[in-house]
């Protein structure tokens, strides 16, 4: 099944530490999308991706880290300078970075610091 | 601009009744426009799209209707039922560019 697959479903994490959320995908997109949610709240953009080896700054990219070395992997780093990690993570790929096409989702990670 | 601090609008509607969802979007230049449905505890999935040479597009139950000199679009559910409820977003792609979430509307289906 051709799909975009994020892992953990839930993940705990102790102050001051990194944790890393994986993202792959298998439908051969070029761009990949990191976005948080928080309760009640819209999509916000924390890094993007448009190319292999190359990736952008979202809106509220502080705190956090990314890496795309292949074109199917996109994970994303919490690193402890994120002050409020608690949220639901939203990973996304599309065929282009042109924003023609629509964004397919996975089906998230709950962060939960403890 | 960011949703930050906002709580999103609500909608009730009665079962077999039609829901009207509203967006306004920001930038003149956007040329494509998504609607999204999420469930509780899940991804966003598509609905349907427009792009901006149309002004009304239809898919099963769903209608979106784009009102450029305003900025307005709209998603129109028909008959709407129980599996309905969920959090509905609108996207806009500025030409070139990436998606632009707004803040998204709470449907909720009252039996």
């Amino acid at each position: 099944d051709g799909g975009i697959t994020q892992s953990p479903k839930y993940l705990f994490r102790k102050e001051g530490q990194n944790v890393t959320l994986s993202c792959e995908q298998n439908l051969n997109h070029d761009a990949m999308y990191w976005y948080r949610q928080d309760p009640g709240q819209g999509l916000r953009l924390i890094y993007y991706s448009h190319i292999v080896n190359d990736f952008q700054k979202g809106d509220i990219a502080e705190g956090y880290s990314v890496s795309r070395e292949k074109k199917e992997s996109f994970p994303l780093t919490v690193t402890s300078a994120q002050k409020n990690p608690t949220a639901f993570y939203l990973c996304a790929s599309s065929v282009t970075g042109r924003g023609n096409t629509e964004a397919f989702f996975g089906q998230g990670t709950r962060l939960t610091v403890v | 601009g960011e949703s930050v601090g906002l709580h999103l609008p609500t909608l009730s509607v009665q079962e077999g009744d039609n829901s009207i969802i509203n967006c306004a979007y920001s930038n003149s230049a956007s040329d494509y426009f998504i609607w999204y449905k999420q469930e509780s505890g899940k991804g966003p999935q598509f609905i349907i799209d427009i792009r901006s040479n149309m002004d009304k597009r239809q898919g099963q139950r769903v209608t979106v209707l784009l009102n450029k000199t305003v900025k307005h679009l709209s998603l129109q559910i028909a008959a709407t039922q129980p599996g309905d409820s969920a959090v509905y977003f609108c996207a806009e792609v500025p030409y070139g560019n990436k998606l632009v979430f707004g803040a998204g509307t709470i449907l909720r289906v009252k039996s």
